[in-house]
């Protein structure tokens, strides 16, 4: 089956800095990579998808980068703000349409 | 809010017993899906229904099992539970069972066996 691996587990960053989280995937036949932000106490929300026909797609302050060959997909955060601060995970969707989730990465950014 | 809504918030059981978890999907979506999420954990999947009939598997126990029913809510039962078994467990919900479909999360619901 598909293994997500997500680094860092933890980010600390200063107000206004950029954040780079990034993940790997196992299986070449997943084609769809969503990010979600998970608040404390809430229920996770996505903030950006990708499809695997696109190498990059960009939201505001939040990007997202594809690489097919090498099986790795990044979120990227610019001008981060403290209401970033959050747990974001990356997930890839196989074939089988299961969605598999990284570890998670702690972000923090101290204002 | 999401639309997707799960009952209860909170469920406190004692090792052994058996409980029930519900969820409402967003008016229209046909695709449930079921997550546990341990404490500092990632979000492991449980199980997809789609329109009453399940479609893949994840990491789920024996002692766990799911149903959708006709008017699309989802049930997931924890039986013999474990000290271990305690988690926050998520329901989402996405309209069709395609590939690119976004899943809206519900609330959650927080089960501690003690």
């Amino acid at each position: 089956g598909e293994n997500v691996e997500q680094h860092p587990s933890t980010l600390s960053v200063q107000e206004g800095d950029s954040a780079v989280i990034k993940c790997t995937y196992s299986d070449s036949a997943s084609n769809y990579f969503p990010w979600y932000k998970q608040e404390l106490g809430k229920r996770p929300q996505l903030i950006i998808d990708i499809r695997s026909n696109v190498g990059e797609k960009k939201d505001q302050r939040i990007a997202v980068t594809l690489n097919k060959t090498a099986k790795h997909f990044s979120l990227h955060i610019t001008e981060t703000q403290p209401e970033d601060s959050a747990v974001y995970f990356c997930a890839a969707k196989d074939a089988g349409n299961m969605l598999t989730f990284g570890g998670g990465t702690r972000l923090m950014v101290k204002p | 809010d999401s639309g997707v809504t799960q009952t209860p918030k909170h469920l406190i059981t004692a090792t052994g017993q058996r409980v029930t978890l519900r969820c409402s999907p967003r008016s229209g979506d046909l695709s449930v899906y079921w997550y546990q999420q341990s404490l500092d954990q990632g979000l492991q999947f449980l199980i997809h229904y789609y329109n009453g009939e399940e479609r893949a598997k994840g990491n789920i126990l024996e002692r766990f099992s799911a149903q959708q029913f006709p008017d699309l809510h989802s049930e997931l039962n924890l039986s013999s539970l474990e000290l271990g078994d305690s988690a926050l467990y998520f329901c989402a919900s996405s309209p069709v069972a395609g590939a690119y479909n976004e899943q809206f999360f519900g609330p959650g619901t927080r089960l501690t066996v003690l």
